[in-house]
């Protein structure tokens, strides 16, 4: 199988504080993980690609400084929201791609909520 | 004009019901192309992956590639109140990351 977790699967925290999302690929190795943001009833939208042991590559948009990107392992990326505000609520959901395959396997998603 | 477009639905269909979900895309470059299914409050899950034209099936499912009319379908088979859930297609091309999403396809299947 391909089973890609995350952690935690959700959050409430306070404005002006960071939060940290763990993306882990459980039984493969995961070249490429992406990490997307989905609004309720709408499309996943590409937030950055990052690649093992590299710079995460962000989309137009999205502030690097802000969604700080590390892809520390073949099976772990992970995600801070930095200076979190309400506006940053929404569902997070990291993927990962294996080598040589053209498949994204998702994560379950985390939900944070702002307050 | 965007890459992928899909019909956001709704769509409702009594149980049973044959139901077909459909992606058109503007590049024809590309290759692979999937569907995934998504439940409420959850991570979009892989449904079928093709490469290139042609037909896959596997179990309920039929997945079709037009490459010539720039059109893929997802046919479900005697629907089930578990299959209501958002259906997002997604393309790729040969080479690269990036991936291309429908906007999903909002799909209930009344008992």
């Amino acid at each position: 199988g391909a089973v890609v977790s995350q952690h935690p699967s959700r959050v409430i925290c306070k404005s002006g504080t960071s939060v940290k999302i763990e993306c882990r690929s459980l039984d493969f190795q995961a070249t490429t993980m992406f990490w997307y943001r989905q609004f309720p009833k709408q499309s996943l939208m590409l937030m950055a690609t990052s690649n093992e042991g590299s710079k995460a590559t962000y989309e137009q948009g999205v502030e690097k400084d802000k969604f700080l990107i590390n892809h520390a392992s073949l099976t772990l990326s992970t995600l801070t929201v930095t200076s979190a505000h309400p506006e940053d609520s929404s569902f997070y959901i990291c993927s990962a791609r294996k080598q040589g395959i053209n498949e994204q396997y998702f994560g379950p998603g985390t939900r944070l909520t702002v307050t | 004009q965007k890459e992928v477009e899909q019909d956001p639905g709704p769509l409702s269909v009594p149980e049973g019901a044959i139901v077909s979900l459909n992606c058109t895309y503007s590049n024809s470059a590309f290759q692979y192309f999937m569907w995934y299914r998504q439940y409420s409050r959850k991570g979009p899950e892989l449904l079928m992956y093709t490469y290139s034209s042609g037909n896959k099936e596997d179990g309920r499912f039929t997945a079709q590639v037009d490459k010539s009319s720039k059109y893929i379908s997802l046919f479900i088979r005697d629907s089930q109140p578990s299959d209501s859930a958002t259906y997002l297609c997604a393309m790729k091309l040969n080479t690269g990351n990036q991936f291309y999403f429908g906007t999903g396809t909002s799909l209930t299947v009344i008992p």
